[in-house]
């Protein structure tokens, strides 16, 4: 079965700094990686993936992810935050190619940036 | 710009009445998936559609919800009847699905998701 964990509930920074929301995932074949962005009262907006190649994937709004195989994990970074990415982030992930055939989201990570 | 639509954006009813939200996907997108989000249970997949046929409800109550796409342009999720732990926000979300056959070895695009619906059962 495939799974998803975001171990922080909600992650604080200073405007200005560099910001890792984190993500590890689990499966039994090999993933492709999502992630998705929530603010208030809105649906979800796709930021980026991992389907192969470079393990280093850019995304919308300056955000950027690195699959790290050998430790299952896909944490979302940016080299400096700001107020507007105040949101709600998940993390998702589908296994290729016998899991299920939808994605599966992590509980989320609220990021909250300090001005 | 092209997007998922989700209609009613917000309803409240009582307890035992029939709800249906309805959803139109993208244009030219041949999946549809419903999810449904709470604080508790954060976000669940409710059922998943590819050329309008139901590949996958098994996140779904059966006794009350049904999910169908009598078109291309139309997705719908009832629940009947409704009760208050049905209160949610419901999201309809689409995408392309690229290949064939029964694993879905492609299915490596993302969703894109409406701005959902608010559900509360009093």
């Amino acid at each position: 079965a495939q799974s998803v964990a975001q171990p922080e509930d909600q992650v604080n920074v200073a405007e200005g700094n560099p910001l890792t929301v984190k993500c590890t995932y689990s499966v039994s074949g090999n993933p492709y990686l999502f992630w998705y962005v929530q603010y208030p009262n809105r649906g979800l907006q796709f930021l980026l993936k991992y389907i192969t190649g470079d393990n280093l994937v850019k995304g919308s709004y300056g955000f950027e992810a690195e699959f790290n195989k050998s430790q299952t994990s896909f944490h979302l970074k940016k080299p400096s935050a700001l107020v507007s990415d105040s949101a709600l982030y998940f993390c998702a992930v589908r296994e290729v190619p016998t899991g299920r055939r939808a994605l599966t989201f992590g509980s989320g990570t609220r990021l909250q940036v300090q001005p | 710009d092209a997007r998922v639509t989700q209609t009613p954006r917000h309803k409240v009813t009582e307890m035992g009445q029939e709800v249906t939200m309805r959803c139109q996907p993208i244009l030219g997108h041949n999946t549809v998936f419903w999810y449904r989000q709470t604080m508790m249970q954060g976000l669940e997949l409710l059922a998943y559609f590819r050329n309008r046929a139901p590949l996958d409800d098994s996140g779904m109550p059966k006794d009350r919800f049904s999910a169908e796409m009598p078109d291309a342009t139309l997705a719908t999720l009832k629940i009947q009847p409704s009760e208050p732990r049905d209160s949610a926000v419901y999201f309809c979300a689409s995408g392309l699905v690229q290949g064939t056959g029964h694993s879905d070895m492609f299915l490596n695009t993302e969703a894109f998701f409406g701005q959902g619906t608010r559900l509360t059962v009093v």
